[in-house]
């Protein structure tokens, strides 16, 4: 079954430096990845996705994600954080089988803390 | 274009009722799912309707039920509500085919006292 890990429950960056969210999924076959942004008390919102071809990917608010098959992982980076970075962010692999429709699987997510 | 709703935002019910909560996609889109999100088991995915037939469903008991409309409108409902049930519900919808973005509401905040 597909899965996806995301090692690091809290991370807390100074306002201005670089992040580095970490993703591992399980998958077997090309992985349709997402990664998505939750403030608090709202829904969520797609930053990015993968499907297939260049595996660096550019998304919203500055943010960008490297696909690494060899590693298994999704990365989710930006140069620079703001304060209003600061909220939970999840990484989802989509279904892998033809027919699967939506379903999507989730990490169980990344808070992070911008100091300023 | 207006994005997901989710009506009500806010729930409170007590353990046995049962509840219907409503999700109004994106205008065009026929694919919505729902998840339920809690502190423990993190985001779950509930079930996914498209053309009023049910797609795709979760490991959940058969007292989480749903359907979807002609207009691609959606309801969940849960009966026998249990405490274990408070959660924030959301609801997600996408174009017809897989692997399409999914695009979230803001959801529904559930407790069951």
């Amino acid at each position: 079954a597909q899965s996806v890990t995301q090692p690091d429950i809290h991370i807390t960056v100074s306002e201005g430096a670089s992040l580095e969210l970490r993703c591992n999924y399980s998958y077997g076959a090309t992985p349709y990845l997402f990664w998505y942004v939750q403030s608090p008390g709202q829904g969520l919102q797609l930053l990015l996705k993968y499907f297939s071809g260049d595996t660096l990917v550019q998304g919203i608010k500055g943010f960008e994600a490297e696909f690494k098959r060899s590693q298994s992982s999704f990365n989710l980076r930006k140069p620079s954080v703001h304060w209003s970075d600061a909220a939970e962010y999840f990484c989802a692999v989509g279904p892998q089988l033809t027919g699967g429709g939506n379903k999507l699987t989730f990490g169980t997510g990344t808070q992070l803390k911008v100091e300023l | 274009k207006a994005g997901v709703t989710q009506t009500p935002r806010y729930l409170i019910k007590t353990r046995g009722q049962q509840v219907t909560l409503s999700c109004s996609p994106i205008s065009g889109h026929r694919s919505v799912s729902w998840y339920q999100q809690t502190p423990g088991q993190g985001l779950q995915f509930l079930f996914e309707y498209f053309s009023e037939t049910q797609r795709n469903k979760g490991n959940f008991p058969g007292r989480f039920s749903g359907r979807q409309f002609s207009n691609s409108r959606s309801e969940m409902n849960v009966s026998t509500l249990e405490l274990g049930d408070s959660a924030l519900y959301l609801c997600a919808s996408s174009l017809a085919g897989a692997w399409n973005e999914q695009y979230f509401g803001p959801g529904t905040r559930l407790t069951v006292t």
